[in-house]
């Protein structure tokens, strides 16, 4: 199925340090989330993006929604040991099937403290 | 509150064993969905459900998938003659209203079939 171009795959970064990450599409989204995924866990919703242009912040997160609808990136701010996982993008276009989240492959953070 | 609930958390099925999966969805979601992860993958759509009605069952790989929720609360994922293509964790997802995007997992079944 479709799937959304996530990058970097993985990432090594001392503690304290800022992150980012992005997702990229060829088809427009109209709705962009993003998760954290814990070893053994499902996902856990981080922050939800609803229209272009958006910039929302939770805490030392922060994501925006591209204005294009084709993209998103997510920010993290002064990395702790406990941001430590997987983080996915998941988008949701509009008409029919407009339920079904289209996840990325995944950004794997590793923090070094 | 309570979150969304699956069980087993584990599962290991010889090939051709049939195997069935429970979700627990939040109390009072409307809609439920199910979705298959792969090993270093993100999660894959299944099925759909708008309470008891099963919309879209588009992403079962096979008709050895079969889903159901007949009250419009708790759900099963049962899979007839286990194939070693189909270990993977298996996660369950609730939404609170029709129109809502939140979707919220629950700790998924690792299904491991040997």
């Amino acid at each position: 199925g479709q799937q959304l171009n996530q990058s970097p795959q993985s990432m090594f970064i001392q503690e304290g340090e800022d992150v980012s990450m992005n997702c990229t599409s060829s088809s427009i989204f109209n709705t962009w989330l993003w998760y954290k995924q814990d070893p053994g866990e499902g996902p856990v919703l981080l922050i939800a993006l609803y229209k272009a242009g958006e910039l929302t912040s939770n805490g030392r997160l922060t994501a925006q929604f591209g204005i294009t609808r084709k993209d998103s990136f997510l920010n993290i701010s002064a990395s702790i040991p406990s941001d430590v996982g997987i983080y996915f993008c998941a988008g949701l276009q509009s008409g029919a099937g407009s339920y079904q989240l289209t996840f990325g492959k995944g950004t794997k953070l590793s923090v070094i403290p | 509150g309570a979150g969304v609930s699956q069980s087993p958390r584990y599962k290991v099925a010889k090939r051709g064993q049939d195997v069935a999966l429970r979700c627990d969805p939040i109390s009072g979601h409307v809609s439920l969905f199910w979705y298959q992860q792969a090993l270093g993958q993100g999660p894959e759509f299944l099925t759909y459900f708008q309470n008891e009605a099963q919309l879209d069952k588009s992403g079962l790989p096979s008709d050895r998938f079969f889903a159901e929720r007949p009250e419009g609360s708790v759900s099963t994922l049962k899979i007839q003659r286990t194939q070693q293509e189909d270990s993977a964790v298996y996660l369950c997802a609730s939404s609170q209203r029709t129109s809502s995007h939140e979707q919220y997992f629950g700790p998924g079944t690792r299904l491991t079939v040997t």
